[in-house]
């Protein structure tokens, strides 16, 4: 299957900074990411869609000043968490499809754990 | 938000048995994957299905497409501790710039 990056795995910051999330396909296109946080014991919960060149779209209730997303080319694209606080800890994942995919698969990162002190 | 039931959420099994997960929906899918996320990591894709009554093997893993489209399952056999992990099942939402996924299914394998 295709490959998607996530980088960094693990990142522990101080409350009121920004920490940067990145989010590659290695090896296709991917004309979409989303993005999800996931919290203990529970499933995938989808913060937002972007697409290559275009403002992402956020899910309801997802703050998008605080969840900075930018996609600005077909392999990469970025999460920043401004002024993070303690309740923003948390597994960060993203996710990728592209034509190559064939649009109807998915593509997962690794994942980012992210502590906020 | 979610529109799929995944069942059971938990499973506690002997080494060997095997084991079989499903995932229903009320709208119709025309795409089904399974993935399986170990602690820590991402989700992994094992199997996609395409068409309604689509039976198809990964190994140990079969999952098929129900003809209705309103559902999946997934069956493992002779399970072993590494399968221990959470499988969620995904569906795309019809033009694909939308994934939705059950709440998952807890897996654990005693030795």
């Amino acid at each position: 299957g295709a490959v998607v990056s996530q980088h960094p795995s693990r990142v522990i910051c101080k409350s009121g900074t920004s920490v940067k999330i990145e989010c590659r396909s290695l090896d296709f296109q991917a004309t979409t990411m989303f993005w999800y946080r996931q919290f203990p014991k529970q499933s995938l919960m989808l913060m937002a869609t972007s697409n290559e060149g275009s403002k992402a779209t956020y899910e309801q209730g997802v703050e998008k000043d605080k969840f900075l997303i930018n996609h600005a080319s077909l392999t990469l694209s970025t999460l920043t968490v401004t002024s993070a606080h303690p309740e923003d800890s948390s597994f960060y994942i993203c996710s990728a499809t592209g034509s190559e995919a064939g649009n109807t698969e998915a593509f997962f990162g690794q994942g980012t754990r992210l502590t906020v002190v | 938000g979610q529109q799929l039931n995944q069942s059971p959420q938990s499973m506690f099994i002997q080494e060997g048995e095997d084991v079989s997960m499903n995932c229903t929906s009320s709208s119709i899918f025309n795409t089904w994957l399974w993935y399986k996320q170990d602690p820590g990591e991402g989700p992994v894709l094992l199997i996609a299905l395409y068409k309604a009554g689509e039976l198809t093997s990964n190994g140990r893993l079969t999952a098929q497409f129900g003809i209705t489209r309103k559902d999946s399952f997934l069956n493992i056999s002779a399970s072993i501790p590494s399968d221990v992990g959470i499988y969620f099942c995904a569906g795309p939402k019809y033009n694909f710039n939308k994934f939705y996924f059950g709440s998952g299914t807890k897996l654990n394998v005693k030795p």
